[in-house]
C-alpha cells in the first residue's frame, strides 16, 4: 500500500487568517482524492472531494496536481471551530478500494 | 441526513477472546469498510466488501479476523482471539454506488486487557 505524506503541524493560525495545507502521494494510480478533518477521538468525516480542475466550498479550496502528485488545501476567513486535524486521502486506484490515509495537520485556531 | 453507526462504542475484553464489532451502513451503500486507528496513528484499512464478499484486504486484516453482512442492514467485523496490539478505535465505512466518498461511522475503541 502507498504512502501519503502530510506536515503534522500543529499550525497556530489566528481567527480570521488564511492557512494553506499541503500533501503528496506516491500512488501514480489513485484516481480519487479527498480531505477529511477529525476531531479528537472522532471519526473522520469528508470535507471534500478534490477534482483535478479545483474545486471551492465555501471557505475551503482544494487543488490537485496529478503531475507532482500533490494536494493542497486552503482555508479563507478561519474560525475557531476549524480546529481539528487535517486528513489527506486517495484511494489505490482501483475503484471502490480502500482509502490510504495521510498522519494528518493538526490546526489550531487561536483567539 | 443518513448516517453510519456502530456499536458498541466502547468494548473492553480479555486477550484471546474473540469479539464481534457491529455496523449499519447507510441504507442504499454497496460498498463497505472496515478501518483501524491505533491511537496516535493514522487511519488504516483493513478490509472491504462489496456484493456479498471480500474484495480487497489489507496485510493487517490476517485470519484472525473476519467480517460478514448477516443480514440486509449489518456488517459486522469478528477478531477471533484477540491481542493486546489489537486495541484501537476500528471504523465501518459506507459508499454509495455513484461515489468514491466514504462516509465513516463513529466507531468502536476495542481495548484488550
Amino acid at each position: 500500500r502507498k504512502e501519503v505524506e502530510q506536515d503534522p503541524g500543529p499550525f497556530n493560525v489566528p481567527e480570521g487568517a488564511t492557512v494553506a495545507f499541503n500533501c503528496t502521494y506516491s500512488n501514480s494510480a489513485s484516481q480519487s482524492f479527498f480531505w477529511y478533518r477529525q476531531d479528537c477521538r472522532k471519526e473522520p468525516k469528508l470535507l471534500m472531494s478534490v477534482y483535478s480542475s479545483g474545486n471551492e466550498d465555501g471557505r475551503f479550496t482544494a487543488q490537485l496536481n496529478r503531475a507532482s502528485q500533490y494536494i493542497s488545501l486552503l482555508i479563507r476567513d478561519s474560525k475557531l471551530s476549524d480546529s481539528a486535524t487535517y486528513l489527506c486521502v486517495v484511494d489505490s486506484g482501483g475503484g471502490a478500494d480502500g482509502l490510504t490515509f495521510g498522519k494528518g495537520t493538526h490546526l489550531i485556531i487561536q483567539p | 441526513e443518513p448516517e453510519v453507526t456502530q456499536t458498541p462504542s466502547h468494548q473492553v475484553t480479555q486477550m484471546g477472546q474473540e469479539v464481534i464489532l457491529r455496523c449499519v451502513p447507510i441504507s442504499n451503500h454497496l460498498y463497505f469498510y472496515w478501518y483501524r486507528q491505533i491511537l496516535g496513528q493514522k487511519v488504516e484499512f483493513l478490509v472491504s466488501f462489496y456484493n456479498n464478499e471480500i474484495s480487497e484486504k489489507s496485510e493487517i486484516f490476517d485470519d484472525q479476523f473476519s467480517v460478514e453482512r448477516p443480514d440486509g442492514s449489518n456488517f459486522t467485523l469478528k477478531i477471533r482471539s484477540t491481542k493486546l496490539e489489537d486495541s484501537a478505535m476500528y471504523f465501518c465505512a459506507s459508499q454509495g454506488q455513484d461515489t468514491y466518498e466514504q462516509y465513516f461511522g463513529p466507531g468502536t475503541r476495542l481495548t484488550v486487557t
